[in-house]
C-alpha cells in the first residue's frame, strides 16, 4: 500500500515559474526523501529531510516538512523544460529506514 | 550515474512462465532492495537482502523470491507469471557508510506479462 499521497497528481508550468508539489503520509517516519524519475525509468535521489528538520535546500530545490501535519512540499524554483520528470516523496518504516515506502507521484510538465 | 545496474531492460513472458531479473550494486553496498512500480503508481517494497539474507519483505507472495551475492549482485525471482506482475522493477542499493538513508537505484527492467 502507499504510504503518501502527492497533491497535485499532475503539474504543467512554463519555463521560469516556481513549481510546488505537495506530499502527505500516514505514519511516525524518520525521514523523508524526494526522488526524481524520467518517463519510467530509474529514480534518482533529489534531497532528504529528517524529522528533526524543518527547511532544507538544494541549488534550486527547497523542502519543507511538518511532522505534525505528516506533510512535506517540494518546491523548484525557476523550472526548466528539463525538470519535465514524475516526483515521489518517500518516507522510511519507522524502525527500518532501508524500507521506503513511496506516494503516488506528481507529473511534472515544464513547457518552453 | 548511481552505479547501479539491471539486466535486461525490457523482457516479455507469458503467463506462467518464470523469470529472473538481475541488478549489479556498487561495491561495498551489501545492502539491496526490489521495488515493484505499476504504471501511473508509486514504487512498492518487494524485498530487501542485507549480507545475503533476506532483511525485510513488503505485501507479495512467495513467489517472488531473491538472492543477493557476495559480489554486490542480486536476483529478483517470479514464478508462475500473473498479468499483473507487468511492473518495471526496481532495485535499490544502500551503502554501509555516509547517509544509510540514501538508496541508489538502478535503471530498472520493464517486465510485461502477456
Amino acid at each position: 500500500s502507499q504510504q503518501g499521497e502527492e497533491d497535485p497528481q499532475a503539474l504543467s508550468i512554463q519555463e521560469g515559474e516556481n513549481a510546488t508539489m505537495n506530499c502527505s503520509y500516514k505514519t511516525s517516519i524518520n525521514n523523508l526523501q524526494w526522488y526524481r524519475q524520467n518517463s519510467g525509468r530509474g529514480l534518482v535521489h533529489l534531497i532528504l529531510i529528517r524529522s528533526n528538520e524543518r527547511e532544507k535546500h538544494s541549488g534550486r530545490l527547497r523542502v519543507t516538512l511538518d511532522t505534525s501535519k505528516k506533510s512535506s512540499s517540494l518546491l523548484i524554483t525557476a523550472s526548466r523544460a528539463a525538470d519535465t520528470a514524475s516526483y515521489f516523496c518517500a518516507t522510511d518504516a519507522r524502525g527500518n529506514t532501508d524500507k521506503l515506502i513511496f506516494g503516488t507521484g506528481t507529473r511534472l510538465q515544464v513547457f518552453p | 550515474e548511481t552505479g547501479v545496474t539491471q539486466s535486461p531492460t525490457h523482457l516479455i513472458k507469458t503467463r506462467g512462465q518464470q523469470v529472473t531479473l538481475r541488478c549489479s550494486s556498487q561495491s561495498g553496498h551489501n545492502t539491496v532492495s526490489w521495488y515493484q512500480q505499476a504504471l501511473g503508481q508509486g514504487p512498492q517494497f518487494i524485498f530487501q537482502y542485507y549480507r545475503e539474507e533476506e532483511n525485510g519483505r513488503g505485501n507479495f507472495p512467495p513467489r517472488f523470491s531473491g538472492l543477493q551475492f557476495p559480489n554486490y549482485s542480486s536476483e529478483l525471482n517470479v514464478n508462475a507469471l500473473e498479468l499483473d506482475d507487468s511492473a518495471l522493477y526496481l532495485c535499490a542499493s544502500t551503502s554501509p557508510w555516509g547517509s544509510t538513508d540514501t538508496q541508489y537505484f538502478g535503471p530498472g527492467t520493464r517486465l510485461t506479462v502477456l
